[in-house]
């Protein structure tokens, strides 16, 4: 099984629905983020968390909201979608050490019509 | 505030030919972490390189090397002897370091990469 896994991997949505993406990792870490990536813009931050109490908006969080149910578990939710919140979307945790990194998703694309 | 760019948006080589993709960095953090991935076209990342921000040598992997120097706030990557599988978005990152644990991961715009037979 992957580290981290997003759910759904691909995901068509109308506008004005609500969509939640999931994210659960294995890696115990306590860091985790959620990215969005748009072609020519790289990824952008949308909100992070660096413990199950803490969460902080990023870049672009505005029309986004998180819930962070547990260690291992980080949502990211779109309350109405529109069509310019289609892209590719990256869950991410991050652990502690000389060690660390950032471990990624594999990635969920959504696309709202 | 910490920023990452790449001002290479394409680049277009024939293969085995030396490509280098630039990346320039700011921050005020004395320690921070420098970061390269690959995104082939199935869409994942793939980790390439961690280097930390006090240790500036050069670091040579297969085909790929990679040029840090602090002195310009760059962190050059080359790819040697390219071949058609190094077809991909590259993108460099840049992290604080909070308590050895990482901080926010600030990507550059990314670079795609053709590598044409």
């Amino acid at each position: 099984d992957a580290d981290v896994t997003q759910t759904p991997r691909n995901r068509i949505t109308k506008t004005g629905k609500r969509i939640m993406l999931e994210c659960s990792q294995t890696k115990g870490h306590d860091r985790m983020y959620w990215y969005r990536q748009d072609p020519g813009l790289g990824l952008r931050l949308i909100y992070y968390s660096f413990d199950v109490k803490d969460i902080n908006k990023g870049e672009i969080s505005d029309g986004y909201s998180v819930s962070r149910q547990a260690q291992a578990k980080f949502s990211l939710s779109l309350e109405s979608a529109i069509p310019n919140q289609t892209a590719l979307y990256f869950c991410a945790t991050s652990g502690t050490g000389t060690g660390y990194g950032y471990t990624f998703g594999s990635g969920t694309r959504l696309t709202v019509v | 505030a910490q920023k990452v760019t790449q001002a290479q948006t394409e680049i277009s080589v024939v293969e085995k030919e030396d490509v280098t993709l630039d990346c320039v960095y700011e921050t005020r953090d004395t320690t921070y972490y420098l970061f390269w991935y690959k995104q082939p076209p199935s869409g994942e990342l793939v980790f390439l390189i961690r280097r930390n921000s006090f240790d500036e040598q050069n670091e040579i992997s297969g085909r790929y090397s990679w040029n840090f120097q602090k002195s310009t706030s760059s962190f050059n990557f080359t790819i040697t002897a390219s071949q058609v599988v190094d077809s991909a978005v590259y993108f460099c990152a840049l992290s604080e370091s909070i308590h050895n644990q990482g901080g926010k991961l600030i990507f550059g715009q990314g670079t795609e990469l053709s590598v044409k037979p």
